[in-house]
């Protein structure tokens, strides 16, 4: 089993719609979680950190459920600039220790259309 | 503030044949990280380097690749022979250090097409 599922699409939406991507992880002992951002053919950049309370920037919202285990990425009033590949990141930490290696899901294909 | 520079942009090569790409990371970054990222796939880690040592290679097929970091800043990843398989874009990453919640930094990558 991957350790971070996520749903490819493609996501097509009209600007101004609101889009939610989720994804799964499978080992409870994870201890922080991302959403990247990667545009085509460009590298991964860190769009924002998913925080036990949940967080918002700006239009970006990212939820935790850690008793599901699964994250959510909410995009409000959509923009074009908002295409992209939404990747989804988990940190999964050793036992006892401060080390940890990043688990990136396959991404999730988002396509604002005019 | 420079980023991660990496080169080559593309290499194209046989398989069977070698292949070396090189990382810079952004300067004062002490964590180094090779990832692998297939078509259609998320980035897997490959190694991870502390200063110049390895803390993570468990997932590098070490039969066919390597990599170093000798003085703690630059890194060289090697595959020979190169596979079918291994066509892919080669991410160098670079953090501030091991701590939860860092912020990975990533080159442009290597495209590598194996044929």
């Amino acid at each position: 089993r991957k350790e971070v599922e996520q749903d490819p699409g493609p996501f097509n939406v009209p600007e101004g719609a609101t889009v939610a991507f989720n994804c799964t992880y499978s080992n409870s002992a994870s201890q922080s979680f991302f959403w990247y951002r990667q545009d085509c053919r460009k590298e991964p950049k860190l769009l924002m950190s998913v925080y036990s309370s949940g967080n918002e920037d700006g239009r970006f919202t990212a939820q935790l459920n850690r008793a599901s285990q699964y994250i959510s990425l909410l995009i409000r009033d959509s923009k074009l600039s908002d295409s992209a590949t939404y990747l989804c990141v988990v940190n999964v930490a050793d036992r006892g220790s401060t080390l940890g290696r990043l688990y990136f899901g396959r991404g999730t294909q988002l396509t604002v259309w005019p | 503030e420079a980023g991660v520079a990496q080169s080559p942009r593309y290499k194209i090569i046989e398989k069977r044949q070698s292949v070396a790409f090189w990382c810079n990371p952004i300067s004062g970054h002490a964590t180094l990280y090779w990832y692998q990222q297939i078509l259609g796939q998320g980035p897997k880690l490959l190694i991870q380097f502390q200063n110049n040592g390895v803390v993570d290679d468990s997932q590098l097929p070490k039969d066919r690749f390597s990599a170093e970091r000798l003085k703690g800043v630059d890194s060289t990843l090697k595959i020979q022979p190169a596979k079918l398989e291994d066509s892919a874009v080669y991410l160098c990453a670079s953090s501030i250090g091991l701590m939860f919640r860092e912020k990975l930094f990533f080159g442009s990558g290597t495209q590598l097409s194996v044929l």
